[in-house]
């Protein structure tokens, strides 16, 4: 596996079910990202760990649950969504350089559809 | 609060056509500028960014970039387009000093007609 890989890639779930979605990146990056991807609406930063650290939450409701337990890997845990949180999550990372803007490398995305 | 502007939701090109895809940001001090591409069912790819060096950016696949300060623009172009050019483009800005976080433009549709 290369680059930054996603799990599912397709999630259909109820509104009372609890689910994760997994990122894992092979590139030896320091930083990870989610993001929602809605329809007409711009990329939303969600979550940004640096070095397994949360450093920055951008507002979003508790029903979403980010856990980095190490570099490599990000989760998404989720339950109890809303209709309204369908929508593309893509995780990225990068190099995780304090200071610089390091170029941030996306992964597939999950496309999560909320019944 | 930095902000990006993608002029034109939809753009509609003939194969072979000159592209320009349009990108404005706001912003009190030059950040860096970065445009992606997504294709369908698929994650963003870097196309090329600008991170104060020289203000023509080449990037892949042909397309380059001209960060021009004065206009606060960063506009993308293809001197030729291709039918594989068809694609959602995204302009993102990173505000300078904010470690890396990026903000994005609402993306640009582009289509290529044979």
């Amino acid at each position: 596996e290369t680059g930054v890989t996603q799990t599912p890639r397709h999630l259909v779930m109820g509104m009372t079910n609890k689910k994760s979605l997994k990122c894992e990146q092979h590139l030896g990056h320091n930083a990870m990202y989610w993001y929602k991807q809605s329809a007409k609406k711009p990329l939303e930063l969600m979550f940004v760990y640096s070095l397994e650290e949360r450093v920055e939450n951008n507002s979003v409701p508790s029903r979403f649950s980010p856990e980095c337990p190490n570099s490599s890997h990000l989760f998404l845990h989720l339950h109890t969504l809303q209709p309204e949180d369908s929508a593309l999550y893509l995780c990225a990372s990068s190099q995780g350089s304090r200071g610089l803007t390091d170029t941030q490398y996306f992964g597939p995305g999950t496309r999560l559809t909320v019944l | 609060a930095q902000s990006v502007t993608q002029l034109g939701s939809h753009v509609s090109v003939s194969e072979g056509a000159l592209v320009l895809l349009r990108c404005n940001y706001s912003s009190s001090v030059p950040p860096y500028l970065f445009w992606y591409v997504q294709y369908p069912n698929q994650g963003l790819q870097l196309l090329l960014k600008y991170t104060s060096a020289a203000t023509l950016v080449k990037g892949i696949n042909g397309f380059e970039a001209e960060f021009k300060k004065s206009e606060t623009s960063f506009h993308l172009t293809k001197p030729s387009a291709h039918m594989s050019d068809a694609a959602e483009y995204f302009c993102a800005v990173s505000p300078y000093n904010q470690g890396g976080k990026l903000i994005f433009g609402q993306g640009t549709e582009l289509s290529v007609k044979p």
